[in-house]
């Protein structure tokens, strides 16, 4: 079957970098999304790694392994604001995204 | 980019009842489709909105109780239909732009109260 792992809740300190991690079972694999979900709000695109690599945008990060199955979300100098949810999905070779649960990140001052 | 305007944006039903959620996309897509989430959980397709044809639901979903439509490449509508209790989430409409990986967009979605 298809799986997409995230831990359910992680809590870390305003200023401070967080790491997310995604493991993932899929039949096929057309690229990898981290989504950010603010409560009550729809998610909204934050990165797509299709290859092997980092790829940086401003405080987000988004790291990818194919051959692990493994992709992380790297947040650095985190703002109160950055309290979310934070999805991992991953597109099969059906073109289909397989969803994770969303990993909840809580930012204390 | 694509921006996507959902309506109603939250409504309470009464058991029983059929509710229909507009979706309105500012520009052409090829595909849209109808997700669920249910309170602190993930999100769950629906259905894809095919133009001008059946929509494609996944499995645990069937047309009679989420009927779609979708007229035309901007618009569509998901119908709740002999709303339960168990119905109550929050009903998300997206599109893809750019491709069959390109990124996907979403609108601000329908929380739904059945009592």
């Amino acid at each position: 079957g298809q799986n997409i792992d995230q831990p359910t809740e992680m809590t870390a300190t305003e200023g401070a970098i967080v790491q997310i991690n995604c493991t993932y079972q899929t039949s096929g694999f057309n690229g990898l999304f981290w989504y950010q979900q603010h409560a009550g709000e729809a998610p909204t695109f934050l990165s797509y790694n299709v290859l092997d690599g980092l790829e940086e945008k401003g405080r987000f990060s988004s790291f990818l392994s194919r051959s692990k199955g493994y992709s992380y979300l790297l947040l650095k100098e985190l703002q109160m604001k950055d309290s979310a949810s934070y999805l991992c999905a991953v597109m099969d070779s059906n073109y289909q995204l397989i969803w994770g649960a969303g990993t909840k990140l809580i930012i204390k001052p | 980019s694509a921006v996507i305007s959902q309506k109603p944006s939250r409504d309470i039903c009464q058991r029983g009842t059929s509710l229909t959620i507009q979706c309105q996309v500012d520009s052409q897509v090829t595909m849209m489709f109808w997700y669920r989430q249910q309170p602190g959980q993930s999100l769950t397709l629906i259905a894809t909105a095919n133009q001008g044809s059946e929509a494609t639901y996944e499995s645990g979903f069937v047309i009679d109780k989420f009927p779609i439509s979708r007229p035309n490449l901007t618009f569509s509508t998901l119908t709740v239909s002999n709303m339960s209790p168990e119905d109550s989430s929050i009903y998300l409409c997206s599109a893809r732009t750019g491709g069959e990986t390109g990124e996907l967009f979403f609108g601000e979605g329908s929380r739904l109260t059945v009592l």
